[in-house]
């Protein structure tokens, strides 16, 4: 099986613009996870989607969103960029049938290194 | 109560050296442990993963050690070799409010030396 995939890999941006990540699970997973990961702050949930649906949320600003379409692929936007959004984005995918990590391990893309100048 | 507080932050062992690399929870809904590796470049791969019912796994040269009531659990990795040199984080998740969430500790880069 193919693994999850990321796009774009690399992207910089400047303050004040907005930017969209994406990212394909792997096949047959219906859930989406995103994190932010920085040398100071380290992996940070975002937020998860199953099924289209938000299922969780960390505590981030509303500036960052996402959604799920029915291939389960995700999508998670940006807007008004900010300095401290530079980072490596995260998705991680798996059944999430259960809703539990402990059954549904996630599996991690190679991440979408966002930098804002 | 959500945080996972992992040390050391960096860690040099010997090629055949053993590396070991603790963490720290507080919230006792947590009910699965695991520890990932990520190499330059990559994304964090799952390397080991443990519950709370069990006090040890071992799996290859890799081994957790998990003590329940100190709430602390431990990652072992015997015979470390230069391909072993990664950042690796442990983790935990569990309860009702973490549904697909995982709470990382901050990380700690190994080195091993040839």
């Amino acid at each position: 099986k193919a693994g999850v995939t990321q796009t774009p890999r690399y992207l910089i941006k400047t303050r004040g613009q907005q930017v969209t990540l994406s990212c394909s699970p792997i096949s047959g997973h219906r859930s989406v996870s995103w994190y932010q990961q920085t040398p100071g702050q380290g992996l940070q949930f975002l937020f998860e989607y199953f099924s289209e649906t938000q299922r969780n949320k960390g505590n981030f600003p509303g500036r960052f969103s996402g959604r799920q379409f029915s291939n389960s692929r995700s999508e998670m936007n940006v807007s008004t960029l900010e300095l401290g959004d530079s980072a490596l984005y995260l998705c991680a995918s798996s059944t999430g049938t259960s809703g539990s990590v402990s059954t549904d391990t996630q599996y991690f893309g190679p991440g979408t290194r966002l930098t804002v100048l | 109560q959500q945080q996972v507080k992992q040390s050391p932050q960096s860690l040099i062992v010997q090629k055949g050296g053993i590396s070991i690399i603790n963490c720290a929870y507080e919230n006792t809904a947590f009910d699965y442990f695991p520890w990932y590796q990520q190499f330059p470049g990559k994304g964090p791969a799952l390397l080991i993963a443990i519950r709370p019912d069990v006090s040890e796994k071992k799996e290859g040269r890799f081994t957790i050690s998990f003590n329940k009531s100190a709430k602390q659990f431990s990652l072992h990795i015997m015979d470390s070799q230069p391909g072993d040199s990664a950042t690796y984080f442990c983790a935990a998740s569990g309860g009702s409010s973490n549904t697909g969430k995982l709470i990382f500790g901050q990380g700690t880069t190994l080195q091993v030396k040839p």
